[in-house]
């Protein structure tokens, strides 16, 4: 069993629907998580940053982490098609240097 | 500031060649990071440097993969010799420190391997 699970999709959504991304974890020492983004043919880069359970909002972007259940979610309120793009979720025990990424969910909104 | 360098951006071998990935950091981070992605295997770490010393190769697949830092500002990913199932897309990353200020990692744009 992989450390992180995230479903690869492909998840397909109209233009400014909510879009939920989820990834379940079985590691309990992972205290940091972070959602990264890829665009097609480009590097990941990152979206947002948690520590420890809670949420966590930006712009149209809320991370939510439930270490109890060790599960994350990414939340995308009204979606655009520039949001098109896979979405790797990531985490990290202490000292936050060894990511260890989700499979990655690959997004694409329709206008 | 230039972002993570790699080249080269596309690399097409036949199997049994030797393979050489390069990376240029961002200068002033002295961490470097290579990863490899597949649709299959998602993104995995296969090796990280701290101040040009190899810390964790535990991701190395096996021992036709190599990797060297041998200043700052370049790192070598080698596979000698390659096969078939080496084809993937391969990154290298660096942050500053030694550990990425809010989990940030800087990726360049991957190296795209196929080994025919």
């Amino acid at each position: 069993q992989k450390e992180v699970e995230q479903d690869p999709g492909p998840l397909s959504v109209p233009e400014g629907a909510i879009v939920s991304l989820n990834c379940t974890y079985s590691n309990s020492a992972f205290q940091y998580f972070m959602w990264y983004r890829q665009y097609s043919r480009k590097g990941p880069e990152l979206l947002m940053y948690t520590y420890s359970s809670g949420n966590k909002e930006d712009g149209r972007f809320t991370a939510q982490v439930d270490k109890s259940s060790k599960y994350i979610s990414l939340f995308i309120r009204d979606s655009q098609p520039s949001d098109s793009a896979t979405y790797l979720c990531a985490m990290s025990g202490r000292g936050a240097q060894k990511l260890v990424f989700g499979q990655g969910t690959r997004l694409t909104i329709n206008p | 500031d230039a972002g993570v360098i790699q080249s080269p951006r596309h690399e097409v071998t036949e199997m049994g060649q030797e393979v050489t990935l390069r990376c240029k950091p961002i200068s002033g981070h002295n961490s470097l990071f290579w990863y490899r992605q597949t649709m299959m295997r998602g993104l995995e770490l296969l090796i990280y440097f701290n101040n040009n010393v190899p810390i964790d190769d535990s991701g190395m697949p096996e021992d036709r993969f190599s990797a060297k830092m041998p200043n700052a500002s370049f790192s070598t990913l080698k596979i000698q010799p390659s096969e078939p199932r080496d084809s993937a897309v391969y990154f290298c990353a660096s942050i500053p420190g030694l550990a990425g200020v809010k989990g940030e990692q800087f990726f360049g744009p991957g190296t795209r391997l196929t080994v025919l």
